[in-house]
């Protein structure tokens, strides 16, 4: 069975602190992906990465940069966290090309 | 405009009932097609995976994808309660770097 995993399911962190939300695939997928899920505004790209070491901004990177250091493992980094960055955070990992994507359970972080 | 347009519902029927969800989509590049589930406060679940046009069909589930009209569809005969769900659709490119873009996604409640 396929698998992306997230670290925490639920975090709290104040504003200012350094923030890491980590995720594993053992799918051997070359593709990985940060997105994150507010009401009314559905599934937005942060950043992706399709090779180690590779990163590619997606549609809303401000504030947030990203490690993949190996290939099974895309790390999501909140330099210093704001109350605006409370959401839903979604890993995501796929092959190189054909759309098959697959995504964690999840990690609902809260900024207070 | 959005390039993914999925109405966001609630879609409400009784038990039993076969259900249709849809998304129109406007950049005829799109080359592969998803259905994922996703129940509250989880990650998303793929539930169907369609390249180009046709029909796939998976126990309950039926996608359609018309490549001609730009329409997508998910069918779900014999709907459950445990069906209840949002429903996104989302498509990608024949690119390397696999990016997905989403629907809204459906909200699905399903009655007994």
């Amino acid at each position: 069975d396929v698998k992306v995993t997230q670290s925490s399911r639920y975090l709290v962190k104040r504003t200012g602190e350094k923030v890491f939300l980590e995720c594993v695939q053992d799918m051997d997928h070359e593709n990985m992906f940060w997105y994150r899920q507010d009401p009314g505004l559905g599934l937005r790209l942060i950043y992706f990465s399709y090779d180690v070491k590779m990163k590619e901004k997606g549609d809303i990177p401000e504030g947030y940069s990203v490690s993949r250091e190996k290939k099974e493992r895309f790390s999501l980094i909140l330099e210093s966290a704001s109350t605006n960055q409370t959401s839903m955070y979604l890993c995501a990992s796929s092959p190189p090309l054909g759309g098959r994507t697959y995504f964690g359970a999840g990690t609902r972080l809260s900024v207070l | 405009q959005k390039e993914v347009e999925q109405d966001p519902g609630p879609l409400s029927v009784p038990e039993g009932a076969i259900v249709s969800l849809n998304c129109t989509y406007s950049n005829s590049a799109f080359q592969y097609f998803m259905w994922y589930r996703q129940y509250s406060r989880k990650g998303p679940e793929l539930l169907m995976y369609t390249y180009s046009s046709g029909n796939k069909e998976d126990g309950r589930f039926t996608a359609q994808v018309d490549k001609s009209s730009k329409y997508i569809s998910l069918f779900i005969r014999d709907s459950q309660p445990s069906d209840s769900a949002t429903y996104l659709c989302a498509m990608s490119f024949m690119e390397y770097g696999n990016k997905l873009v989403f629907g809204a996604g459906t909200i699905l409640r399903v009655k007994s």
